[in-house]
């Protein structure tokens, strides 16, 4: 079982649905991220939630609504998204000590959106 | 702000060849860098970090990088490259300036051909 765990690995939705994509860390971490992944294009941050405090990125778009229930599960909302958003959503977790903590990925989860 | 630039989107190579990755970046402040690998359908995984004394580190993999804080580059390099090596690389900065996470780059594709 790999340390970071997202699913689904795949999603197709439609530009009115509502879906959400999930994230389960199993290595005692204290910070969780998402990051998006676009082709050509550096990855993107997009939030981090961290010693109960979340941080986000304020060019993302409000049809992305990010849940951390608790310090190893993430959750991103996804509602009327737009074909630009198709891309891979990369989960990720660190403990947090300093900024040389290193950030362990899951595997991602493909979305298109049709 | 900070940012990192991968001078080469894509760098083809013969297999048992050395090859280099070239990262630059810029910040205002003392910087960590890492160099990250993504293998196809996978998350991101480290492969060395940089944090501070000797400036030559290695990584897994027969990885190598070199800081050099004059040219505020962070360049990786392996001096005889394998199929297995084909995979995207990311080169990252952290300087802890109150982000709790890294800044990549876009990515370097590394095609090792027989």
């Amino acid at each position: 079982e790999t340390g970071v765990t997202q699913t689904p690995r795949h999603l197709v939705m439609g530009m009115t649905n509502k879906k959400s994509l999930k994230c389960e860390q199993h290595l005692g971490h204290n910070a969780m991220y998402w990051y998006k992944q676009s082709a050509k294009k550096p990855l993107e941050l997009m939030f981090v939630y961290s010693l109960e405090e979340r941080v986000e990125n304020n060019s993302v778009p409000s049809r992305f609504s990010p849940e951390c229930p608790n310090s190893s599960h993430l959750f991103l909302h996804l509602h009327t998204l737009q074909p630009e958003d198709s891309a891979l959503y990369l989960c990720a977790s660190s403990q947090i000590r300093s900024g040389a903590d290193t950030i362990y990925f899951g595997e991602g989860s493909w979305l298109t959106v049709v | 702000a900070q940012s990192v630039t991968q001078l080469d989107s894509q760098v083809p190579v013969f297999e048992e060849a050395p090859v280099e990755l070239r990262c630059n970046y810029s910040s205002s402040v003392s910087v960590y860098l890492f160099w990250y690998v993504q293998y196809p359908n996978q998350g991101l995984q480290l492969l060395l970090k940089y944090l501070s004394g000797s400036t030559l580190v290695k990584g897994i993999n027969g990885f190598e990088a070199e800081f050099n804080k004059s040219q505020t580059s962070f360049h990786l390099r392996k001096p005889s490259v394998h199929i297995s090596d084909t995979a995207e690389y990311f080169c990252a900065v952290s300087d802890w300036a109150g982000r709790r996470a890294l800044t990549f780059g876009s990515g370097t594709r590394l095609q090792v051909q027989p």
